[in-house]
């Protein structure tokens, strides 16, 4: 079945450094979506990319899809404390609802 | 507001018993889930229902069952042959169909403790 790996598990900054999250797919994605939880919350969704090669911004967030569309990166320029938590891809294949998660990167930002 | 609403937040299981996880949704959403999240992992996918009175089996079916008689609800039993229960609990849903990608609403959890 579908994998989805993200690395690093893990990523400690201190505050004002950037961080960067890499999500790699075993197959062909038609959508990757991004999320993030905070500690002790649930999975808030970030934003959805489609097309091969995409990139999107939000603000400090810089969301890229890759040409072959089986891997993603979320880049956030100069972190703050409000960036902790874990971000999680998902990936959809085929034109279904399911969404296969990644296994997180848990960001710790350092004062 | 719409939203999910999971009930109860905190729910506590003697072994052999069967617990059963509420999900209420109110967004009109045709497509619900239910999602597993171990200590420090990922989400997995336990089932999922794409319209009413039909769901299908996720990653980890086994020792779970669902039912959806209603739109807005989805609920889970945790049933006894389900041998490391505890974990938190997610519901989510979404719009469904080829084209309509929004992204999942999840609901706040349920987290269960075997003791």
């Amino acid at each position: 079945g579908q994998q989805v790996m993200q690395i690093p598990q893990y990523q400690h900054v201190q505050e004002g450094e950037d961080f960067t999250t890499y999500c790699n797919s075993s197959t062909t994605l038609s959508n990757i979506q991004w999320y993030k939880q905070r500690p002790g919350g649930h999975p808030v969704f970030l934003i959805q990319l489609v097309k091969s090669g995409e990139v999107k911004k939000q603000k400090r967030l810089t969301f890229q899809f890759g040409e072959a569309k089986k891997n993603s990166s979320l880049h956030i320029t100069a972190t703050q404390t409000t960036d902790v938590g874990t971000y999680f891809c998902a990936g959809r294949e085929g034109g279904g609802n399911k969404l296969t998660f990644g296994t997180g990167t848990q960001l710790k930002v350092e004062l | 507001d719409g939203g999910i609403t999971q009930s109860p937040k905190y729910l506590f299981r003697k072994e052999g018993q069967n617990v059963t996880l509420s999900c209420e949704q109110n967004l009109n959403h045709d497509a619900m889930y239910w999602y597993r999240q171990d200590p420090g992992q990922g989400l997995r996918l336990i089932y999922y229902s794409q319209i009413v009175n039909d769901f299908q089996k996720g990653d980890i079916a086994e020792g779970y069952s669902v039912s959806r008689e209603k739109k807005e609800s989805f609920p889970l039993t945790v049933t006894s042959a389900q041998k490391n229960p505890t974990a938190f609990y997610l519901c989510a849903s979404s719009y469904p169909g080829q084209g309509a990608f929004d992204g999942y609403t999840f609901g706040s959890g349920t987290r269960l403790t075997v003791v």
